[in-house]
């Protein structure tokens, strides 16, 4: 199966910065997706992410919040803006290879926010 | 929108014994059906999915099992290992979705 390699995999911020988290697939996907895993808890979408167009956002997330590009069909980044101590989460880029196919995910990037 | 249930929030068993993790779902368009497995420190690894053509599918020791009238599914594990010890996570997803709707996780806690 493919790679999904995500950057960085964890990092410690100071409040009222921003980071920014890499996802490189090793093959070509149909869907990226951002999701959010607060401690302890489910997987939360945040927003699909569209090669050359601005990302979708569910309810809740914005892009002045959470900046998504796609410049590519393998490369996604996600930066978290402005940060506070309530976004120290798990940061999860999931992909799909093929139409109606599965979701996988990569490892994770683990922010925590002082 | 879909609506996703899944019990037990834990699951402590002794290794050797088996394991269920039950589902429900809400939305009857639904027809697919991915459970995940997520290590500490680790992204979340499909396991198993079925889809709403069939009622089982099997895997070595895991199984899932779809209702679809009751709208339910579960997990069973058997012959359960230390290394089963994880999050799991069931989910829903409706025709040609990409987005699964996600269970609140099953921790399981395998005893040696």
């Amino acid at each position: 199966s493919a790679v999904i390699s995500q950057k960085p995999s964890r990092d410690i911020c100071q409040r009222g910065t921003s980071l920014t988290i890499q996802c490189q697939v090793d093959s070509q996907v149909t869907m990226m997706f951002w999701y959010r895993q607060q401690p302890g808890q489910s997987l939360t979408l945040i927003a699909t992410a569209n090669q050359g167009s601005e990302a979708t956002y569910e309810s809740g997330f914005v892009i002045d919040k959470f900046p998504i590009s796609r410049p590519n069909l393998t490369f996604s980044t996600l930066t978290v803006s402005n940060m506070s101590p309530e976004d120290s989460s798990i940061y999860l880029c999931s992909v799909v290879f093929r139409v109606a196919g599965e979701l996988f995910f990569g490892e994770g990037s683990r922010l925590t926010v002082l | 929108g879909e609506n996703v249930e899944q019990h037990p929030s834990t699951l402590s068993v002794q290794e050797g014994d088996s394991a269920v993790i039950k589902c429900t779902y809400s939305d009857s368009a639904s027809n697919y059906f991915p459970w995940y497995k997520q290590e500490l420190g680790k992204g979340p690894q499909l396991i198993i999915d079925i889809r709403s053509n069939v009622g089982e599918k099997k895997d070595q020791r895991i199984a899932v099992t779809l209702n679809k009238t009751a709208k339910h599914f579960s997990l069973h594990i058997t012959e359960t290992q230390p290394e089963d010890s994880a999050v799991y996570f069931c989910a829903a997803a409706s025709g040609g979705s990409y987005i699964p709707t996600f269970g609140r996780g099953t921790s399981l806690i395998v005893h040696p």
